[in-house]
């Protein structure tokens, strides 16, 4: 079974811009979450999505939004960046039923210039 | 509040065991799981524990909760330089998928 496959792997942006960052879950899985991971604030909830609704949100700013599709694919959306948020995006996978823990993927490595 | 603390750094020899602890403040944690991360790469999932037990045992891992004083710690058997790695704890409440993760600790294995 294919893990859980996170694209673009990095990606270079300007400040202002804006990015997507694309989720592919494991095969059945419905629930995809959302991760930041930083030195400095280590890893941090973004959101979590399950059947194409926004279950559970962390405490990040609007800039930040999700969504996902009927196959359970998802993808993030981040506006106007900033220098802060260069980061690792983890994107997890899980059968989301509450008692199936998370696959996570190779992640997305953003840095902001 | 939600911490999950770790101390930073852990060093042993190759073929030693590596005791890895992290401590936990929310009681109404459902499950808690261990994580590893090497250089480059995600976190990959090396074992979870639900609430309501006290020890699980996986080949070279075993896992402790002591839930009384919030306590979880992971135990890697004859320790391989390919064991080097950061490891998170993390724990999760109810049904959802938000998980609070620990800041990690680096296992260095040295020949």
């Amino acid at each position: 079974k294919a893990g859980v496959t996170q694209t673009p792997r990095y990606l270079i942006k300007t400040r202002g811009q804006q990015v997507t960052l694309s989720c592919s879950p494991i095969s059945g899985h419905r629930s995809v979450s959302w991760y930041q991971q930083t030195p400095g604030q280590g890893l941090q909830f973004l959101f979590e999505y399950f059947s194409e609704t926004q279950r559970n949100k962390g405490n990040f700013p609007g800039r930040f939004s999700g969504r996902q599709f009927s196959n359970s694919r998802s993808e993030m959306n981040v506006s106007t960046l900033e220098l802060g948020d260069s980061a690792l995006y983890l994107c997890a996978s899980s059968l989301g039923d509450g008692n199936s823990p998370l696959h996570f993927g190779n992640g997305t490595r953003l840095t902001v210039t | 509040g939600e911490d999950v603390e770790q101390s930073l750094f852990l060093s042993v020899r190759e073929g030693d065991s590596s005791v890895i602890n992290c401590t936990y403040t929310d009681s109404s944690s459902t499950y808690l799981y261990w994580y590893k991360q090497e250089p480059g790469a995600g976190l990959q999932l090396l074992t979870y524990i639900f609430s309501n037990m006290d020890m699980k045992q996986d080949q070279r891992l075993t896992v402790l909760l002591n839930k009384k004083d919030k306590h979880l710690s992971l135990r890697i058997a004859d320790t391989q330089t390919g064991d080097s790695a950061i490891y998170f704890c993390a724990e999760g409440r109810g049904g959802g998928n938000k998980l609070t993760f620990g800041t990690g600790t680096q296992l260095k294995v040295e020949l």
